[in-house]
């Protein structure tokens, strides 16, 4: 079946616990991106990569980094949490050309103590 | 920059009524896109639509339908005799390609609520 997979799904961490949420696309597609929702704020891309080893900064990349090893992960890490990234967070892929077609994942809800 | 306005935070209607989600948008780009994404209660996000800028007609696909005007700098979602299932909340979006790369921005999302 084709789907973009993240874990966890859920976590609870505390303040500058560094952690990784992963996300694995089956579809090998070029394009993969974060996206955080908050309520009132919609949802706002944090990072993407048209490709492997090409990333860039989405619109609230501060705190976030990530990378883009293989075409099929594209892990988000959280070197230094802090409780203003406590959302919900969306990997997606797309296939070519570049993100014209956004398949999600299915969220990882994460609260930073 | 770009913005994308969504200036209808919920809207409750009775099902078989039609109703209309707006959308605003701002870029200075000639060449972008647009986009509908509906979030059901549970929770998954699911493409709808996709226009890019050269393409103002109208689309019509089954009870769901799009009007692109760029002189409003708009793209407006009508669902017509609305059902219990199309209540979620759905997300408007931009993409600029100016320089080939894919940079996204959401609206604030519009929560549609349909009664029996």
């Amino acid at each position: 079946e084709a789907q973009v997979t993240q874990n966890p799904r859920y976590l609870i961490t505390v303040t500058g616990k560094k952690l990784t949420v992963t996300c694995s696309q089956n579809m090998n597609h070029e394009y993969m991106s974060w996206y955080r929702q908050d309520p009132g704020l919609g949802l706002r891309q944090i990072y993407y990569s048209m490709n492997v080893e090409v990333t860039d900064k989405g619109d609230v990349p501060e705190g976030y980094k990530v990378s883009r090893k293989e075409k099929r992960n594209f892990p988000l890490i959280l070197e230094s949490p802090s409780p203003n990234q406590t959302s919900l967070y969306f990997c997606a892929s797309s296939p070519p050309p570049g993100g014209l077609k956004l398949f999600f994942g299915e969220g990882s809800r994460l609260t930073v103590l | 920059a770009q913005k994308v306005t969504q200036a209808q935070t919920e809207i409750s209607v009775v099902e078989k009524e039609d109703v209309t989600l707006d959308c605003v948008y701002e870029t200075r780009d000639t060449t972008y896109y647009l986009f509908w994404y509906k979030q059901p209660p549970s929770g998954e996000l699911v493409f709808l639509i996709r226009r890019n800028s050269f393409d103002e007609q109208n689309e019509i696909s089954g009870r769901y339908s799009w009007n692109f005007q760029k002189s409003t700098s708009s793209f407006n979602f009508t669902i017509t005799a609305s059902q219990v299932v199309d209540s979620a909340v759905y997300f408007c979006a931009l993409s600029e390609a100016r320089t080939g790369t894919y940079k996204y921005i959401f609206g604030t999302g519009t929560r549609l609520k349909v009664l029996a």
